[in-house]
């Protein structure tokens, strides 16, 4: 099993621009998790899908953020467009039937 | 919602010494607690979890302890090893996959050699 795989590793982009992350979650798993991680607001959730369906998008900091789940093995997030308060890395996780969450290697994002 | 809280937030321990980490949660119908420790750099990473129905897990030198009554959980860590030093992540949740974690803000661990 490859785990959860999240691409770009890191990205460099500049204010403005647009920024797409991408996520395949383990195969086999309905809910994916989109999480962004920074030293001041530590671990947070921005949405999750079950069974490709949004479920709770609380998190999701305003509008220029949208998460997309097309299909079982596939979801991006975008940010549209980038501020250098976006700087973070960004998490992907995936949950089973075995109650536990995995997590991707995750994206570090600059916005300069 | 559910709302977790964790301490201490960091924690420094002499190699050999225990290391004990406390989380509380509020929702008496959370059933299902992990901890994840977070190594510099890297992903979280699950070490233990336990579910509602038993009150302690080992796994060498890692145990959790649940008190469901008090609503509170923690991590021990017994002859901690410099490799130990990270950040660890407590969570609660419910079981079923369609269900979110509720993550602590953290503990930073340092074991000094």
């Amino acid at each position: 099993d490859a785990g959860v795989i999240q691409s770009p590793r890191h990205e460099v982009t500049e204010m403005g621009q647009e920024v797409t992350l991408r996520c395949k979650p383990i195969s086999g798993h309905n809910s994916l998790f989109w999480y962004r991680q920074t030293m001041m607001r530590g671990l947070e959730l921005l949405i999750y899908f079950n069974n490709n369906v949004p479920i709770d998008d609380s998190g999701m900091p305003e509008d220029r953020f949208s998460a997309k789940m097309p299909n079982a093995s596939f979801s991006t997030l975008k940010i549209q467009p980038s501020e250098p308060r976006d700087s973070a890395v960004y998490f992907c996780a995936s949950r089973g039937l075995a109650d536990t969450q995995y997590f991707g290697p995750g994206t570090r994002l600059t916005v300069l | 919602g559910e709302n977790v809280e964790q301490h201490p937030s960091t924690l420094s321990v002499q190699e050999g010494d225990s290391a004990v980490i406390k989380c509380t949660y509020s929702d008496s119908a959370s059933n299902y607690f992990p901890w994840y420790k977070q190594e510099l750099g890297k992903r979280p990473q699950l070490i233990i979890d336990i579910r509602s129905n038993v009150g302690e897990k080992k796994d060498q030198r890692i145990a959790v302890t649940l008190n469901k009554t008090a609503k509170h959980f923690s991590l021990h860590i017994t002859e901690t090893q410099p490799e130990d030093s990270a950040v660890y992540f407590c969570a609660a949740s419910k079981r079923n996959t369609g269900n979110q974690f509720y993550f602590g803000t953290g503990t930073s661990l340092t074991v000094i050699p």
